[in-house]
């Protein structure tokens, strides 16, 4: 298994559209939890850290689910400009931090 | 606030060649992260550097090399290239506190002919 999965997708929804991704780990010592969001050819931007409470930013809802061992990310309203790829990021501390990218979940929104 | 700067933007070697990519970060930070995105594949973790020492490294061969300064900016070094080198190498720093947030560096496409 992986240590950290994502649905590539493409995920194809129309404006308005509400859309969640779930992201896996495997190592249950992991202690930081990150959603980015990446544009064709561009460096990853960070959307939100996940805190074990949920956290939510506006249209974005991210939550974090230690017994099942996944985050997911949860966009209302979706807009055309949410078109982009979304990857997680779970950090795991063996000693020292190692940060472990999911391979991204691909998402298009279209009118 | 300047975000993180890479430089080159591009930079084209061949076979055998040795690239230095450089990385500045974000004022205050204090923590460099190196990472190798493929094309068509994920960020792969490469180094972190924090406070001028190498802290941890990913699956790489040693060829793949780098250094912090004592202002904190970086620099990655690739030595003996290879074609499979070819790729979008991106940089990120955080505080140096482990687990914060990383912010990113627009990258250095590195092409291998």
């Amino acid at each position: 298994r992986k240590e950290v999965e994502q649905d590539p997708g493409p995920f194809n929804v129309p404006e308005g559209a509400t859309v969640a991704f779930n992201c896996t780990y495997s190592n249950s010592a992991s202690q930081s939890f990150f959603w980015y969001r990446q544009d064709c050819r561009k460096e990853p931007k960070l959307l939100m850290s996940v805190y074990s409470s949920g956290n939510e930013d506006g249209r974005f809802t991210a939550q974090l689910n230690r017994a099942s061992q996944y985050i997911s990310l949860l966009i209302r309203d979706s807009k055309l400009s949410d078109s982009a790829t979304y990857l997680c990021v779970v950090g795991t501390s063996g000693g020292s931090y190692i940060p472990t990218f999911g391979r991204g979940t691909s998402l298009i929104v279209h009118p | 606030e300047a975000g993180v700067t890479q430089s080159p933007t591009h930079l084209i070697k061949t076979r055998g060649q040795q690239a230095t990519l450089r990385c500045s970060p974000i004022s205050g930070h204090t923590s460099v992260y190196w990472y190798q995105q493929a094309l068509g594949l994920g960020l792969q973790f490469l180094l972190w550097y924090d406070e001028g020492e190498e802290r941890n490294r990913g699956n790489f061969p040693p060829r793949f090399s780098g250094r912090q300064f004592p202002n904190y900016s970086s620099e990655l070094n690739v030595n003996a290239l290879e074609l499979e080198d070819s790729a979008l190498y991106l940089c990120a720093s955080s505080l140096g506190t482990r687990f914060n947030e990383q912010f990113f560096g627009p990258g250095t496409r590195l092409t291998v002919l």
